[in-house]
């Protein structure tokens, strides 16, 4: 089972910075913190990952609670093409097998 | 540097025919995932392998299904005897070989639409 806890559903304006919630109560000490996103039904798309501290790429910016029992995807300038299933998953650090584990994920529109 | 390849990309199969997918993982990726989703799901764990081995098979179901990555060519994923259950989208994902303890990401191909009719 996932152990991840995420909106159904949410919206934002195009142009606005979209932020999508994850609640991780039960992360333990070992375990990433990654997004991804799936467009319509295409492969699930990589978006960042942290382990405690906050990380910026050219995609997102991951904000993780001091205490890592949550974090906050933020795209910064949603677009229409940001549309997608988006995906909280934590995993283990010393996880052999690497499996990730998908919940239902919130499910964005970017509206025009 | 190309993707990771999956074909066929759609599949349509009747009723206990067999279906072979096949995944070609990116450049220098020596780890495949197989994950299936249903319609309307999340994507579900199948199984882990790394060149001639099969790490970790716990999604896999225990009959009709077997998946293998040879020393040479792509990774398949065999089901034998479909049936109407298994119409999903089978993704396939790679990544490099990591030391054990630090973070990697997985890159997925664009799936094969399986439809048993």
């Amino acid at each position: 089972d996932a152990k991840t806890t995420q909106p159904p559903s949410m919206d934002c304006a195009e142009g606005r910075a979209a932020n999508l919630p994850c609640n991780h109560s039960t992360i333990s000490g070992n375990e990433y913190v990654y997004w991804y996103r799936q467009i319509h039904s295409q492969g699930p798309q990589y978006i960042i990952h942290g382990l405690k501290n906050n990380e910026t790429n050219e995609m997102a910016s991951l904000i993780i609670t001091e205490d890592r029992k949550s974090s906050t995807l933020i795209l910064p300038h949603a677009t229409l093409r940001d549309t997608a299933v988006y995906y909280c998953i934590v995993r283990a650090r010393m996880d052999s097998s690497y499996k990730l584990i998908f919940g239902s994920g919130t499910r964005l529109l970017v509206r025009p | 540097n190309a993707g990771v390849m999956q074909n066929p990309r759609h599949l349509v199969r009747r009723r206990g025919q067999e279906a072979r997918l096949r995944c070609s993982p990116m450049k220098g990726h020596s780890h495949v995932y197989w994950y299936r989703q249903l319609p309307e799901e999340g994507l579900k764990f199948m199984v882990y392998l790394q060149k001639e081995n099969i790490i970790d098979e716990s999604g896999m179901p225990k009959e009709r299904f077997s998946a293998e990555f040879p020393k040479e060519g792509p990774s398949i994923l065999r089901i034998q005897q479909v049936v109407r259950g298994d119409s999903a989208a089978y993704f396939c994902a790679s990544s490099p070989f990591v030391p054990s303890g630090n973070s990697y990401e997985q890159y997925f191909g664009p799936g094969t639409r399986l439809t048993v009719t």
